[in-house]
C-alpha cells in the first residue's frame, strides 16, 4: 500500500517561511496525485493543496492560495510544500495524502508534522 | 465552494449500538464521496471510498450510503476501538472539503 513519511515542521515567526516535505516508499509516487492536508490543534480536517501525478497541475485552498506552493520530484519520491508569509492561522499538523489510482480517495496518510507559527 | 454540513458534532453511545452519521453537501457530488476515523494523535484513516466501498481491511460493520447531495456512515455494532472522530469527504471537484467531524465518544 505504501508509506508516507513528513518532515520540516518546526516553529516560525509570522512572516517567515517553511518547507515541508514528504517521502514516499513502496509504490511509484509519479502515478498519483497528491495532497497536503492540515489539522489546527483540536480542530477538524482542512484539505489545502493538491498535485497532479506528473506535477504539472496544482490545486489550493483560498486560505493559502499566494502563499503556499505545493511541487513534487518524482526522482526523489518526494513532495513539498513551501510555505510562505506564515500566519499564526496556519499553525497546525500538516498531513500528505496519497490519492487513489482509480478511485478519488485519500488513501494513504503520513503521520504528519506539527507547524508552529508564533512570535 | 462546496459545503459539507456533518451531524451531529458529538454522539454518544454505547458498544453494541448501531449508529449513524449523517453529511450534506451544498450541491451535488454524486458518488465522489469518503468517510475517515481520526483518532487523537494519529492521522486519519481512510473507511469508505466511492460512497459506498468498504476499504481494504475495514471491518464489515462500517457501511457508507447515499449518492447526489445526501450520505451516511452506518457502524451496525459499536466496538470499544471506534470511539474516535469521523469525517466525511466530497472528492468531485478541488477544493476537497471535509465535514466538520463527529466525535464518538463512549456513554
Amino acid at each position: 500500500e505504501g508509506q508516507l513519511v513528513e518532515s520540516g515542521g518546526g516553529l516560525e515567526q509570522p512572516g517567515r517561511s517553511l518547507r515541508l516535505a514528504c517521502v514516499a516508499s513502496g509504490f511509484t509516487s509519479g502515478v498519483y496525485a497528491m495532497s497536503w492536508v492540515r489539522q489546527a490543534p483540536g480542530k477538524g480536517l482542512e484539505w489545502v493543496a493538491a498535485i497532479d501525478g506528473s506535477g504539472g497541475t496544482t490545486y489550493y485552498a483560498d486560505s493559502v492560495r499566494g502563499r503556499f506552493t505545493i511541487s513534487r520530484d518524482n526522482s526523489r519520491n518526494t513532495l513539498f510544500l513551501q510555505m510562505n508569509s506564515l500566519r499564526v492561522e496556519d499553525t497546525a499538523t500538516y498531513y500528505c495524502a496519497r490519492d487513489g489510482r482509480w478511485v478519488r480517495m485519500l488513501e494513504v496518510w503520513g503521520q504528519g508534522t506539527m507547524v508552529t507559527v508564533s512570535s | 465552494d462546496i459545503q459539507l454540513t456533518q451531524s451531529p458534532s458529538f454522539l454518544s453511545a454505547s458498544v453494541g449500538d448501531r449508529v449513524t452519521i449523517t453529511c450534506r453537501a451544498s450541491q451535488g457530488v454524486s458518488s465522489y464521496f469518503a468517510w475517515y476515523q481520526q483518532k487523537p494523535g494519529k492521522a486519519p484513516k481512510l473507511l469508505i471510498s466511492a460512497a459506498s466501498t468498504l476499504h481494504s481491511g475495514v471491518p464489515s460493520r462500517f457501511s457508507g450510503s447515499g449518492s447526489g447531495t445526501d450520505f451516511s456512515l452506518t457502524i451496525s455494532s459499536l466496538q470499544p476501538e471506534d470511539f474516535a472522530t469521523y469525517y466525511c469527504q466530497q472528492l468531485i471537484s478541488y477544493p476537497y472539503t471535509f465535514g466538520q467531524g463527529t466525535k464518538l465518544e463512549i456513554k
